[in-house]
């Protein structure tokens, strides 16, 4: 089993909608949590921490159940730009900060259509 | 300012050649990190410096593959005898402190024919 599982996908949706990825992670010493975004052929870039109690950033949300070990990223009105690989990472950095070793998902691809 | 920057962009080499792959990080950047991504998979750890020493070198698959960091800056990636399953994009990435944002660099393509 993978340290880290996410929604396969693809997600094909309609501009404005709202789509939501899951992600779990085995590993319960995992302390720190990430949405990576990487568009095609280019690099991974941090798209926003998750933290307990769940955060936004403007249209995306995302939340963390640690009972669970599961992760959730929500856009709403989704844009053609959002198109890309939504990548779930974990960490054992502590407070909430990367430190060392990164793990990732598989990633899930999504693509907004006008 | 500028980012992480990796040299080759791509790399095409032959079954059982050595091969270089290079990492300039961030200026200031204390931690740096390899990491391997595969078609259709997400980026998987190899290895990450702290400073000068590896702190980390859990992911390296094999003996094939070492790092180095010599100086604390720049580090390479190389890879002995290379074989077609090392095709890949090698990602390099490095934050300022481990503790801190990792960001990473465009990646070396590597095609092992």
């Amino acid at each position: 089993r993978k340290e880290v599982e996410q929604d396969p996908g693809p997600f094909n949706v309609p501009e404005g909608a709202t789509v939501a990825f899951n992600c779990t992670y085995s590993n319960s010493a995992s302390q720190s949590f990430f949405w990576y975004r990487q568009d095609c052929r280019k690099e991974p870039k941090l798209l926003m921490s998750v933290y307990s109690s769940g955060n936004e950033d403007g249209r995306f949300t995302a939340q963390l159940n640690r009972a669970s070990q599961y992760i959730s990223l929500l856009i709403r009105d989704s844009k053609l730009s959002d198109s890309a690989t939504y990548l779930c990472v974990v960490s054992k950095g502590a407070g909430g900060t990367s430190y060392g070793k990164l793990t990732f998902g598989q990633g899930t691809i999504l693509t907004v259509h006008p | 300012g500028a980012g992480v920057s990796q040299t080759p962009s791509n790399k095409v080499t032959e079954k059982g050649k050595y091969v270089e792959l290079r990492c300039d990080p961030i200026s200031g950047h204390t931690a740096l990190y390899w990491y391997r991504q595969s078609l259709g998979q997400g980026p998987e750890f190899l290895i990450y410096f702290q400073g000068t020493g590896a702190a980390d070198d859990s992911g390296l698959p094999n003996d094939r593959f070492f790092a180095v960091r010599p100086e604390g800056s720049v580090s390479t990636l190389k890879i002995q005898r290379t074989e077609r399953g090392d095709s890949a994009v090698y990602l390099c990435a490095s934050s300022l402190i481990p503790q801190e944002t990792q960001y990473f660099g465009p990646g070396t393509r590597l095609l092992v024919l």
